[in-house]
């Protein structure tokens, strides 16, 4: 356990589902994170939160939903998604958005959209 | 542009030592990670590169050169449970740059 905890582990929807991807984190880091991460590809950042508030978007797609309820939770909720969004979604966590130790990462949620 | 090179895929085997380089190109650099990610499981971190030179912990050693803007991991005495992806990552000014991970395959 790495102290980020992500659910569910496995999740498949079709295309017209809404879904939503859960993190957790009571390391007491300020800054929380959402990558996905593809096959072959590098991870790829889509939303940053600091202290709850959301300081980048790296235009995700508006089927693409985050919320931030507190410096603990994070949670990305899905609409209308497409085959090619299928991947691996990765939580993180860091002290601040500085993050100069790294990232302390979740086990990630395996997305297949059908 | 900014990126990170590091191969797709190395075999070694139990025992021996391994060497997975990465190469970069960032605007700013704030430091170089190194994570290990087992299959379905989290990245993990390895080591933290900042100044040039190397860095052991155990078995692993990560050395940097930022002339060179190359990194490279050294593990040891491998074990299988060594087979994993290895991620190196640049911090920019203010953004972390993936590379797109090295998987390891430990052979016994």
């Amino acid at each position: 356990e790495t102290g980020v905890t992500q659910t569910p582990r496995h999740l498949v929807m079709g295309m017209t589902n809404k879904k939503s991807l859960k993190c957790e984190q009571h390391l007491g880091h300020n800054a929380m994170y959402w990558y996905k991460q593809s096959a072959k590809k590098p991870l790829e950042l889509m939303f940053v939160y600091n202290f709850k508030e959301q300081t980048e978007n790296n235009s995700v797609p508006s089927r693409f939903s985050p919320e931030c309820p507190n410096s603990s939770h994070l949670f990305l909720h899905l609409h209308t998604l497409q085959p090619e969004d299928s991947a691996l979604y990765l939580c993180a966590s860091s002290q601040d958005r500085r993050a100069n130790y790294g990232y302390t990462f979740g086990s990630g949620t395996r997305l297949t959209v059908v | 542009g900014q990126n990170i090179d590091q191969p797709t895929e190395m075999t070694a085997t139990e025992g021996a030592i391994v060497q997975i380089n990465c190469t970069y190109q960032t605007s700013g650099f704030n430091g170089l990670f190194w994570y290990q990610q087992h299959a379905g499981e989290a990245p993990t971190f390895l080591s933290y590169n900042v100044l040039d030179g190397l860095e052991e912990k155990g078995r692993f050693s990560s050395f940097l050169s930022r002339s060179k803007g190359y990194s490279y991991l050294l593990l040891k005495e491998l074990q299988m449970k060594d087979s994993a992806s290895y991620l190196c990552a640049v911090r920019g000014t203010y953004k972390y740059i993936f590379g797109t991970g090295t998987r390891l395959k430990v052979l016994a």
